[in-house]
């Protein structure tokens, strides 16, 4: 089985300053990571993933995230944040040796105010 | 853009009627999903279909009924359908499912749903 969390249903933030979007993730084995953003009336647009290798990754519009396995996380951060990050964002997870089907968290609604 | 459209954008309809949502991709793929998304909870998968063969049903209720005619096009016939049908149903393909998870999933702008 696998499963994703996003503990926070909504994050404020001041525009210029850091941002934290968290997830954390249940899987047996390995996991592949992904965030994705959905701004108003769109569908979601992927932002980046986490496969292997470096636990670090960056991905559009500036953001990145960390993949620690022990914590299980794979938190969205970005060092500035800009009102047009205002969004809602989803991790997903997907398990290897799976259905290969990603499993979506409920969303964070990001908003980043000037 | 995406290049995965789905149409109408929005959509009322009454308990007893039957409509259908309408999804093409234009990038290739050969797999396409049907999510329902409602507030504040996890997107749910609803159908997969991987080279034009249905492979997922997700528990989904038979007042839902996809059909997939080729691998650019993906419907979902919907009747006698309930309020608590009401959401935003996302379309979105991949190259294809159940390879290495190593594929990004590409959304369509989704269908707003009424049902009353």
């Amino acid at each position: 089985a696998q499963s994703v969390a996003q503990p926070e249903d909504q994050v404020n933030v001041a525009e210029g300053n850091p941002l934290t979007v968290k997830c954390t993730y249940s899987v047996s084995g390995n996991p592949y990571l992904f965030w994705y953003v959905q701004y108003p009336n769109r569908g979601l647009q992927f932002l980046l993933k986490y496969i292997t290798g470096d636990n670090l990754v960056k991905g559009s519009y500036g953001f990145e995230a960390e993949f620690n396995k022990s914590q299980t996380s794979f938190h969205l951060k970005k060092p500035s944040a800009l009102v047009s990050d205002s969004a809602l964002y989803f991790c997903a997870v997907i398990a290897e040796g799976g259905s290969y089907i990603p499993t979506f968290g409920r969303g964070t609604s990001l908003i980043v105010h000037p | 853009e995406t290049g995965v459209t789905q149409t109408p954008r929005h959509l009322v309809m009454g308990m007893t009627n039957k409509k259908s949502l309408k999804c093409e991709q234009h990038l290739g793929h050969n797999a396409m999903y049907w999510y329902k998304q409602s507030a504040k909870k996890p997107l749910e998968l609803m159908f997969v279909y991987n080279f034009k063969e249905q492979t997922e049903n997700n528990s989904v209720p038979s007042r839902f009924s996809p059909e997939c005619p080729n691998s650019s096009h993906l419907f979902l016939h919907l009747h006698t359908l309930q309020p608590e049908d009401s959401a935003l149903y996302l379309c979105a393909s991949s190259q294809a499912a159940y390879t290495q998870g190593r594929e990004t999933q590409y959304f369509g702008p989704g269908t707003r749903l009424l049902v009353l």
